[in-house]
């Protein structure tokens, strides 16, 4: 079983529509869960940083992370066209220090 | 906003060839790091250096990979003897502290494509 699995999509959506992305991790170890935005050619960059179980709101992105099922998720409230990225999920232990252990990226399209 | 700087952006080398992939951290970042990313694969941690020596490194950094910070606002990865398999986009990355709640902030990464 992989460690961190996310579906790789592409995800299709119009403009305006909630977005839901998820990942399912098998290590129960993880307590620091981690959304990125991916462009093309460019780096992953930070969305959401949240630590163990529940939820977080910043703007148009919430965050949910449910450790009892090992299932994570990140919603996109007006999905904009430039929402239209990879979004990846990454997560790490309380020990890892600096070991982030990511999915393989969900490709997002959102069609104007 | 400060941001972590990567150059080459592309880097074409011959295999058995030695390079080096250059980074800037953010300035007051104090733990660096580089995760690479094959074509279609998962972003995947190689190392992280904290005051001046490496902190934990992955299994595919092996012996052909070093890393330096060879003044105070550099950081940089050496490849001493390409593979083709080393064909990839490396991501240098930084974080201000060893909090839970610091966030690793990436750069645009450098695409090393080895023939």
């Amino acid at each position: 079983q992989k460690e961190v699995e996310q579906d790789p999509g592409p995800l299709s959506v119009p403009e305006g529509a909630i977005v839901s992305l998820n990942c399912t991790y098998s290590n129960s170890a993880f307590q620091y869960f981690m959304w990125y935005r991916q462009y093309s050619r460019k780096g992953p960059e930070l969305l959401m940083y949240t630590y163990s179980s529940g939820n977080k709101e910043d703007g148009r992105f919430t965050a949910q992370v449910d450790k009892s099922s090992k299932y994570i998720s990140l919603f996109i409230r007006d999905s904009q066209p430039s929402d239209s990225a990879t979004y990846l999920c990454a997560m790490r232990t309380n020990n890892a220090g600096n070991m982030l252990t990511f999915g393989g990226g969900t490709r997002l399209m959102v069609k104007p | 906003e400060p941001e972590v700087t990567q150059t080459p952006s592309h880097q074409v080398t011959q295999m058995g060839q030695e390079v080096i992939l250059r980074c800037v951290p953010i300035s007051n970042h104090l733990y660096f790091y580089w995760y690479r990313q094959i074509l279609g694969q998962k972003v995947e941690f190689l190392v992280s250096f904290y005051n001046n020596e490496i902190s934990e490194k992955s299994e595919i950094f092996d012996d052909q990979f070093s890393v330096e910070r060879p003044d105070g606002s550099n950081f940089t990865l050496k490849i001493r003897s390409t593979k083709l398999e080393d064909s990839a986009m490396y991501f240098c990355a930084s974080k201000l502290g060893d909090r839970g709640n610091s966030p690793l902030h990436f750069g645009n990464g450098t695409r090393l494509t080895v023939t």
